[in-house]
């Protein structure tokens, strides 16, 4: 079946620092790829998305490239505040399954001044 | 857009008891997921409407639990008899033309 699998957390890192969070996928057909956040206190929010293989998806400085070769959708950004600091999880839509999401277990993302 | 409202945000209940939980989504969705998370995991599928239409359940949704979407509107989820695995986050969220999920701030259930 579709499965979703994330780095584990907790990943800590000082301000500006670069952050990679993995996500490996897989699905049959051609799903939808996403990445949620999770803010303390909070409810998910969707970050960004990509639709097919090579799209990149982007919002806020983060970014994840749609790789089907690989089967995954790494999460990076460039410089993280503490701002950052939230649960970031990965997900898939199948093409199929009224597109429901199938989620990664979540990783806890700590940014230190 | 008022967004995906979920109530109660919290319901403490003890073993056996029923209980009801609530979503209003936001106002011009016609498409309606719940899903359940538990500690330290990602969000499970339970259920799917369209309109006041159930048109997928999955098997993590016991014959204990129930899900209506009356007037394809807001959504109840019922669970009787519960169980302390029950203990969870319950999830709603709607989905408008663009095909993104809106997720509302959830209800913490937890069985004593």
């Amino acid at each position: 079946g579709n499965s979703v699998t994330q780095m584990e957390g907790p990943v800590t890192l000082s301000e500006e620092a670069f952050l990679t969070i993995n996500c490996t996928y897989t699905a049959t057909g051609y799903p939808s790829l996403f990445w949620y956040v999770q803010y303390p206190g909070e409810g998910l929010q969707l970050l960004l998305k990509a639709t097919k293989a090579d799209d990149k998806g982007s919002n806020k400085g983060f970014e994840a490239t749609y790789r089907k070769e690989t089967t995954s959708f790494h999460l990076e950004k460039g410089s993280v505040q503490v701002s950052d600091s939230a649960v970031y999880f990965c997900a898939l839509s199948s093409s199929g399954g009224y597109n429901k999401l199938i989620f990664g277990a979540g990783t806890r993302l700590a940014v230190h001044p | 857009d008022t967004g995906v409202s979920q109530d109660p945000r919290h319901k403490i209940t003890k073993r056996g008891q029923n209980v009801t939980f609530r979503c209003d989504p936001i106002s011009e969705h016609n498409r309606l997921y719940w899903y359940r998370q538990t500690l330290g995991q990602g969000p499970e599928f339970l259920t799917y409407f369209q309109n006041e239409a159930q048109l997928e359940k999955s098997r993590l949704l016991s014959d204990r639990f129930s899900a209506e979407r009356p007037k394809g509107s807001f959504s109840t989820l019922e669970i009787q008899r519960t169980e302390q695995g029950d203990s969870a986050m319950y999830l709603c969220a709607s989905v408008g033309r663009n095909n993104e999920q809106f997720f509302g701030p959830g209800t913490r259930l937890t069985v004593l």
